[in-house]
């Protein structure tokens, strides 16, 4: 079965601290991920995509198949960073996407 | 271009009312989706739309129905609303090129059922 997995709901750290928001999949094929983030009182929108291999707002993502994990990190926290972060597996060819249950990221000062 | 919009933004029903939640892209995406955001529960497909005329079941679709009679539009609808149904709803699109499943949401909207 297609799932994805947050096992954290919320993680509190201080500014400027390391932060690893993990996700695990799981997918018998060739997985497609994805980080979105909400910030309050706004749409959520894409952070990240692992194929791009990219580095966005600090953060980054690597998609380790070994251990089915893609997990999103950053090495010093901003508190503009407070926000609810989803993992996304992307499934099939209708742009489906399998959403995590969401971990909530407080950066306090 | 204005993206994903969604009306209305807030609503409060009561059971057994019936309510269509509208949504409107104006990007020419092929691809739609309804998803409904529960605390602790992440994100769950309602139904999805790879273009005007053809829409399919998500995860939970009990309870709903939408139609696709244009690109632009994929409007969700509500019959005999339950407290079940209070969540927050989002409408989202994509067009699926090369690959990509970036998806553009909308603002959302905030219903309660009582």
């Amino acid at each position: 079965a297609q799932r994805v997995t947050q096992p954290e709901k919320l993680l509190s750290v201080f500014k400027g601290a390391p932060v690893e928001l993990k996700c695990n999949y799981s997918y018998s094929g060739s997985p497609e991920l994805f980080w979105y983030v909400q910030y309050s009182r706004q749409r959520l929108q894409l952070l990240l995509r692992h194929i791009s291999r990219e580095s966005i707002k600090g953060f980054t993502a690597d998609l380790n198949k070994g251990e089915t994990s893609f997990h999103l990190k950053k090495p010093f926290a901003q508190e503009e960073d407070s926000a609810m972060y989803y993992c996304a597996l992307g499934s099939g060819n209708t742009g489906k996407l399998i959403f995590g249950q969401g971990t909530t990221l407080q950066v306090k000062p | 271009n204005a993206g994903v919009t969604q009306t209305p933004k807030f609503r409060i029903l009561k059971i057994g009312q019936s309510m269509t939640l509208q949504c409107t892209q104006d990007m020419n995406h092929n691809y739609m989706y309804w998803y409904r955001q529960d605390p602790g529960m992440g994100l769950k497909l309602i139904y999805y739309s790879v273009g005007a005329g053809i829409t399919d079941k998500g995860e939970v679709p009990n309870g709903y129905n939408v139609s696709r009679s244009t690109t632009e539009d994929f409007p969700l609808r509500l019959e005999l609303a339950a407290p079940s149904q209070t969540s927050v709803y989002f409408c989202a699109s994509s067009y699926l090129g090369q690959g990509t499943y970036e998806q553009y949401f909308g603002p959302g909207t905030r219903l309660t059922v009582t």
